[in-house]
């Protein structure tokens, strides 16, 4: 079945540092691929997502490239904030289908933390 | 605009006992998921939805039941907790393949 792997945490990091949290994948087909963010005692969030392979998905200065030749979507950004600390989760869908209709698969989530 | 609303916030159960979670979106999805989430474990996909009046099972779907009348709500029913239901459960909504989640209840069973 599909699966995700993401690197463990807690990753701290010091502000203005560079972030890469590593992300890969098993999957049949064409899933989509997806990064989610979860602050403290919420839900889940969307923060990027890309369809197919070579797509790079960005929001709030993140990027994640979507890699089919090694199975990888890594999560970067360039300088981190101490209000980017939460848990960020990578997921796939559609891994049979292209389509999402069958519920997401997630990766463990890696906790991500920024000191002043 | 609400979103997926998620309804209790907090709940504690004796073992035994019974309860429901609702989840609403008003959002007009077609799709419709509980998830639960455990230290350590990411979240698992529990049951889901492709529209009123179908559900399906997904990754650890023994111990629940759901339903799904209206294209609104959908609600997870727990029949006879057990302490190893005890774990903070997400409702997601989706109309393609971008999920939407709901702030989530956290249930403790005794």
């Amino acid at each position: 079945g599909d699966s995700v792997t993401q690197m463990e945490g807690p990753v701290t990091l010091s502000e203005e540092a560079f972030l890469t949290i590593n992300c890969t994948y098993t999957a049949t087909g064409y899933p989509s691929l997806f990064w989610y963010v979860q602050y403290p005692g919420e839900g889940l969030q969307l923060l990027l997502k890309a369809t197919k392979a070579d797509d790079k998905g960005s929001n709030k200065g993140f990027e994640a490239t979507y890699r089919k030749e090694t199975t990888s979507f890594h999560l970067e950004k360039g300088s981190v904030q101490v209000s980017d600390s939460a848990v960020y989760f990578c997921a796939l869908s559609g891994g049979y289908s292209g389509g999402g209709a069958d519920g997401l698969t997630f990766g463990k989530g890696t906790h991500l933390i920024i000191q002043p | 605009n609400a979103g997926v609303t998620q309804t209790p916030k907090f709940r504690v159960l004796k073992t035994g006992q019974s309860m429901t979670l609702l989840c609403a979106q008003d959002m007009n999805h077609e799709y419709m998921y509980w998830y639960r989430q455990d230290p350590g474990m990411g979240l698992r996909l529990i049951h889901y939805s492709v529209g009123e009046g179908t559900t399906a099972k997904g990754e650890v779907p023994d111990g629940y039941n759901v339903s799904r009348l209206k294209k609104q709500n959908f609600l997870l029913g727990l029949e006879s907790a057990a302490p190893s239901q005890t774990s903070v459960y997400f409702c997601a909504s989706s109309g393609g393949d971008t999920q939407y989640f709901g702030p989530g209840t956290r249930l403790t069973v005794l």
